[in-house]
This record gives structure tokens, sequence and C-alpha cells, in this order.
């Protein structure tokens, strides 16, 4: 199984360039969620979306779109980069809701490094 | 919002202590996640709570729902376990979570 898998690992972005990070899991979850992770300030989320079709925001969602068209795919799109959006991120996904057959685990992508110049 | 804080911010220990990270929220959620980062950025989940204890190989992770308090403990403590272990508080009247800030442990030879 690939788990979760994102790309790219590493881009550099001129001010006002618009960029997609994407995100795919094949584990079938039904919750996929983006964060960004800041010195200081740890995990902090961008948008999840507990199923195709439903997105909704989380802590810090300005200047960042999602979409889930379908229960694989959950990309974030930066319409317009800033500086402020230099940033690690992360996609995560899990079942949504916790029963015997699994432990309610996040899976975690291996992050995406962005520089806003 | 829940608020979630993490205790110590940093901690290094010799090899084969016995460890303690300590985290604590605001309000009343559904589950509390421990998360292991290490050098280089991956997150790796540890444990899922929802009441009680969880045990695997040399951690062990606790949750009081009343005192809304969770510990995770490291037994005999190796370098292997040096990383940034976090905490994330899920529920709560919401879908999404809401992470402490993280504690740096370094475990030294």
């Amino acid at each position: 199984n690939a788990g979760v898998t994102q790309t790219p690992k590493f881009q550099v972005l001129k001010t006002g360039q618009s960029m997609t990070l994407q995100c795919a899991q094949d584990m079938n979850h039904e919750y996929m969620s983006w964060y960004r992770q800041d010195p200081g300030m740890g995990l902090r989320l961008i948008h999840y979306s507990v199923g195709a079709g439903i997105t909704d925001q989380g802590e810090v969602p300005n200047g960042y779109n999602v979409s889930r068209s379908t229960t694989e795919d959950f990309p974030l799109r930066l319409l317009s980069a800033a500086p402020s959006q230099t940033s690690v991120y992360f996609c995560a996904s899990s079942y949504r809701r916790h029963s015997l057959a699994n432990t309610g685990e996040l899976f975690f992508g291996e992050g995406s490094r962005l520089t806003v110049l | 919002k829940n608020e979630v804080e993490q205790s110590p911010q940093n901690l290094t220990a010799q090899e084969g202590e016995f460890i303690t990270i300590n985290c604590s929220y605001s309000v009343g959620i559904s589950a509390l996640h421990w998360l292991q980062q290490h050098p280089g950025g991956g997150i790796v989940s540890l444990f899922m709570l929802s009441s009680g204890k969880k045990k695997h190989g040399r951690l062990i992770a606790t949750i009081n729902i009343q005192e809304k308090h969770s510990s995770l403990h490291i037994t005999a403590s190796h370098p292997r376990d040096s990383a940034v272990y976090i905490c994330a508080a899920s529920g709560g009247g919401a879908d999404g979570l809401t992470f402490g800030k993280g504690t740096h442990l370094i475990i030294q030879p």
C-alpha cells in the first residue's frame, strides 16, 4: 500500500504565482486534511474533508482552496502565493468514525516544503 | 476553540531514563492523538486514545478525561527515541484537529 502520497516535496514560487499541492490516499479513508507547520506554531489545520464533495475550513484557510471530487484525492490550491505562505505542508487522512475495525490512526504524507519569494 | 498545551517544550535525558511528556486540553474531546516527528520531517501516529491507557513496546499513553490531561511515557529511553512528540485533540464539536506545539526530546547516549 502506498498510504498517503503527497507531491511535490519541494517547491519555490514567486509572489503571485499559483500552484497545487497534490494529496492522494489508497486506504478508502473518509477524512482528509491539510496542515501547515511553522516554527514555534505547531501544526495548524487549513482545510479538511469528511467525504467526496464535502469540504470545510480549518483554523487558517485564507489564501487556500480545496476540492474533494473523489475519495482518494484532496488537492490544495494556492491561487496567488504570498511570502506568508512559506511553510511545510502536510496532508493526512484517517477513518472518520472509530470502530473496532480500525484504530482511528492518522496517516500523514511526507510533507511539502514551499518557499515563496 | 480547544487549546492544547504540551509540556515540557524541550527535554534532554540520558539513555535509559523514564520519560514523561504531558498534554492538557481545554474542552471535551472525542479522541487524543500522540504523534512522532523525526528530524527530516515525517510524522507517524503513535496512539489514539479515547479513555484509559494504551501500550506499544516501550511507549505508554494514558488519558484522564475528567482532568482533560494525557501523558506519553517512554521506558528505557534510547537515542533513537529522539524526536518531536506532538499531541492533538479531535472532537469537541469539530471534525478538525487541534495540535500542541510539540515536545523536542533528545536522548543522549
